[in-house]
């Protein structure tokens, strides 16, 4: 199975900042990663497809980037409505596998 | 506007079997895959297993024999079955509808199962 090894597990930002979140693949999986947010008691929300493409109604200081097997979510100037959990998601190949979560809090 | 709603028991007994219906509006079922996924406290999001569009099934391994995806166009509905269920499995469950080439574009509410006896 392809692992996803996210990084950091929590991300303590303040208002206004830039933050990049990273998730690390085994093996090769193109351009096939998604990044998810999550807020408490919510399901998930697609946030960006293809690696880089952003999903609709996604704001723009939202985006994603590769490089080589990393593959990162930044967000620029971070609001409160940004504070949730994020996953990335592998979908080349079976099974599909999820990063373990970054939980972005105010510092 | 695209929109899916799971219905499941809430509580199960060890041992015993999990049904879970997910009802989609907006779309049709022959069009697009249908996922399954889990989010449970010892593990996170676990992809479980999609429908096709045309009606053939994948599953992850993981789940081995204990899953079953189905369908009824005609309602408009997804099914998840799995047995065996262990205290493990406690957790919400959730359909997606693909997008963009790819899976999870949208989601259902989630249901919560707790197994326990």
């Amino acid at each position: 199975d392809i692992q996803m090894t996210q990084s950091p597990s929590s991300l303590p930002a303040s208002l206004g900042d830039r933050v990049t979140i990273t998730c690390r693949a085994s093996q090769d999986i193109g351009n096939y990663l998604r990044w998810f947010q999550q807020k408490p008691g919510k399901s998930p929300r697609l946030m960006i497809y293809g690696a880089t493409n952003l999903a609709a109604g996604v704001p723009s200081r939202f985006s994603g980037s590769r490089s080589g097997s990393d593959y990162s979510l930044t967000i620029n100037s971070l609001e409160s409505e940004d504070m949730a959990i994020y996953y990335c998601l592998q979908h080349n190949e079976y099974p599909l596998t999820f990063g373990s979560g970054t939980k972005l809090e105010i510092k | 506007q695209v929109q899916l709603k799971e219905t499941g028991p809430g509580l199960v007994q060890p041992t015993q079997t999990l049904s879970i219906t997910c009802t989609v509006s907006g779309f049709s079922l022959t069009s697009y895959y249908m996922q399954w996924v889990r989010q449970t406290p010892g593990k996170g999001l676990e992809w479980m297993g999609f429908i096709r569009s045309g009606g053939s099934t994948e599953y992850n391994s993981e789940f081995k024999s204990r899953l079953s995806i189905s369908r009824d166009t005609s309602k408009n509905q997804v099914f998840l079955k799995m047995n065996s269920l262990k205290t493990e499995d406690t957790g919400v469950y959730y359909c997606a509808r693909d997008r963009y080439g790819g899976p999870f574009a949208y989601w259902g509410q989630g249901t919560l199962v707790t197994v326990s006896s």
